[in-house]
C-alpha cells in the first residue's frame, strides 16, 4: 500500500498567519491527492481534490499544490474556524490511504 | 438536502458480528460509488473500502485489515448501503462513516459524508 506521511502531527499558529501543511507519499501519486478538514466530533469535509482543485463552497484562502510525492495545503490567512485536523488522502491506487493527520492548534 | 445517515453501531463481543446501514436521502445511490471510512477513538482516518455502482460492475475493494471479514453490499431500491462485519476484533472499535465517491475526470475523492455510527468491540 502507498504510505502517506504528514509531518508534523501538530502545528501551532495564530489567527491571520499563513500556514503550510505538508504531505508526502511513499511513491509517486501524480496529482491524485485530496485534503480533508475534520473538526472534533464532526465528519471530515473535503477541501481540495486532485492536489490543487478547490472544492465548491470552500473559502479561497485554502489552496493546494504539489505532484509526485510532495504536497502542501496552504491557508493564506488563518481564521478562528480553521483550527482543526487536516488529512491528506491518496486516490492513485485502488486501495486508498490517509496521512495520520496534522492538528492545527491556536498559539 | 443530500444526506447520508449511518446506523447499526453498538457494543459487540470479540468474534461477533454486526451489520451497519447507510441510508441516503436527497439523491439516489444507483450510480454512486460508496466508501466506508473508520476512525478509532483519538486516532486518524482509515479507509475501510469501497463498493462501485452496479452500472460499473458493483466491484468491491477492501483495506487489508478487514479483507475476508467485512463485506459491502447495496440495495439501490432502498437507497441504502450495508457493511457486514464478521469476526470482529477489539481493533475494529471505531466510528464508521459512509461517504460518496465523486469522480471528476480521472480524479476521485470522497465528498458527502455521514455523521458516523460507533462500533465498540469489547468483552
Amino acid at each position: 500500500d502507498i504510505q502517506m506521511t504528514q509531518p508534523p502531527s501538530s502545528l501551532s499558529a495564530s489567527v491571520g498567519d499563513r500556514v503550510t501543511i505538508t504531505c508526502r507519499a511513499s511513491q509517486s501519486i501524480s496529482s491524485y491527492l485530496n485534503w480533508y478538514q475534520q473538526k472534533p466530533g464532526k465528519a471530515p469535509k473535503v477541501l481540495i481534490y486532485a492536489a490543487s482543485s478547490l472544492q465548491s463552497g470552500v473559502p479561497s484562502r485554502f489552496s493546494g499544490s504539489g505532484s509526485g510525492t510532495d504536497f502542501t495545503l496552504t491557508i493564506s490567512s488563518l481564521q478562528p474556524e480553521d483550527f482543526a485536523t487536516y488529512y491528506c488522502q491518496q486516490s492513485y491506487s485502488t486501495v486508498y490511504t490517509f496521512g495520520q493527520g496534522t492538528k492545527l492548534e491556536i498559539k | 438536502e443530500v444526506q447520508l445517515v449511518e446506523s447499526g453501531g453498538g457494543l459487540v463481543k470479540p468474534g461477533g458480528s454486526l451489520r451497519l446501514s447507510c441510508a441516503a436521502s436527497g439523491f439516489t445511490i444507483n450510480n454512486a460509488w460508496m466508501n466506508w471510512v473508520r476512525q478509532a477513538p483519538g486516532k486518524g482516518l482509515e479507509w475501510v473500502g469501497r463498493i462501485k455502482s452496479k452500472p460499473d460492475g458493483g466491484a468491491t475493494d477492501y483495506a487489508a485489515p478487514v479483507k475476508g471479514r467485512f463485506t459491502f453490499s447495496r440495495d439501490d431500491s432502498k437507497n441504502t448501503l450495508y457493511l457486514q462485519m464478521n469476526s470482529l476484533k477489539t481493533e475494529d472499535t471505531a466510528m464508521y462513516f459512509c461517504t460518496t465517491e465523486r469522480i471528476t475526470g480521472s480524479y476521485y475523492y470522497m465528498d458527502v459524508w455521514g455523521k458516523g455510527t460507533t462500533v465498540t468491540v469489547s468483552s
